[in-house]
């Protein structure tokens, strides 16, 4: 079976570092993905990771280790635009998507 | 580059209509996946097409179906509408070259579906 864990809710104060956690059980592996979702709008890309290790871009970074099945993205320097859902995917025969975790930022 | 494109971005029907909903990729991407998303069940995978064929389906009922033109414009139709089937239904488009590398996904705004 193909099952994605993210936590529900997470809240963060503006200029603070988070982490999202991520873990996974798939079928196949082809890359995992995190994206960000802003209430009543489309997802949109962040960042990708197919080999184990921090891929980091920007105020983003995002983890992986795939003999554990497990990431995490890391948010810097928050700020009050952050406030989203963070969504991991994982690419495998197809895409499963997590359930999102709602990060809200307090200034 | 003009990016994902879905009409109608809304659709009132009603139980046991049938609807049809379009979307037109990024130029040059061959994958178009769609995907329902409800605040209860989150996104979940529909199906997948490929150079018009289909290369990966979910576990939805039969009523759920779609294709894809040579244009790589697809189109989904539900039929038999249920109260259930409200939701924020999402195309996505990646170049969709080849299944061993993560090919990102381009979401479109989005079709809000409200069945009543």
């Amino acid at each position: 079976g193909q099952n994605i864990d993210q936590p529900t809710e997470m809240t963060a104060t503006e200029g603070a570092i988070v982490q999202i956690n991520c873990t996974y059980q798939t079928s196949g592996f082809n890359g995992l993905f995190w994206y960000q979702q802003h209430a009543g709008e489309a997802p949109t890309f962040l960042s990708y990771n197919v080999l184990d290790g921090l891929e980091e871009k920007g105020r983003f970074s995002s983890f992986l280790s795939r003999s554990k099945g497990y990431s995490y993205l890391l948010l810097k320097e928050l700020q009050m635009k952050d406030s989203a859902s963070y969504l991991c995917a994982v690419h495998g025969q197809n895409f499963v998507f997590g359930p999102g975790t709602r990060l809200s930022v307090l200034p | 580059k003009a990016g994902v494109t879905q009409t109608p971005r809304y659709l009132i029907k009603t139980r046991g209509q049938q609807v049809t909903l379009s979307c037109s990729p990024i130029s040059g991407h061959r994958s178009v996946s769609w995907y329902q998303q409800t605040p209860g069940q989150g996104l979940q995978f529909l199906f997948e097409y490929f150079s018009e064929t289909q290369r990966n389906k979910g576990n939805f009922p039969g009523r759920f179906s779609g294709r894809q033109f040579s244009n790589s414009r697809s189109e989904m139709n539900v039929s038999t509408l249920e109260l259930g089937d409200s939701a924020l239904y999402l195309c996505a488009s990646s170049p969709g070259t080849s299944g061993l590398q993560g090919d990102e996904q381009y979401f479109g705004p989005g079709t809000r579906l409200t069945v009543t």
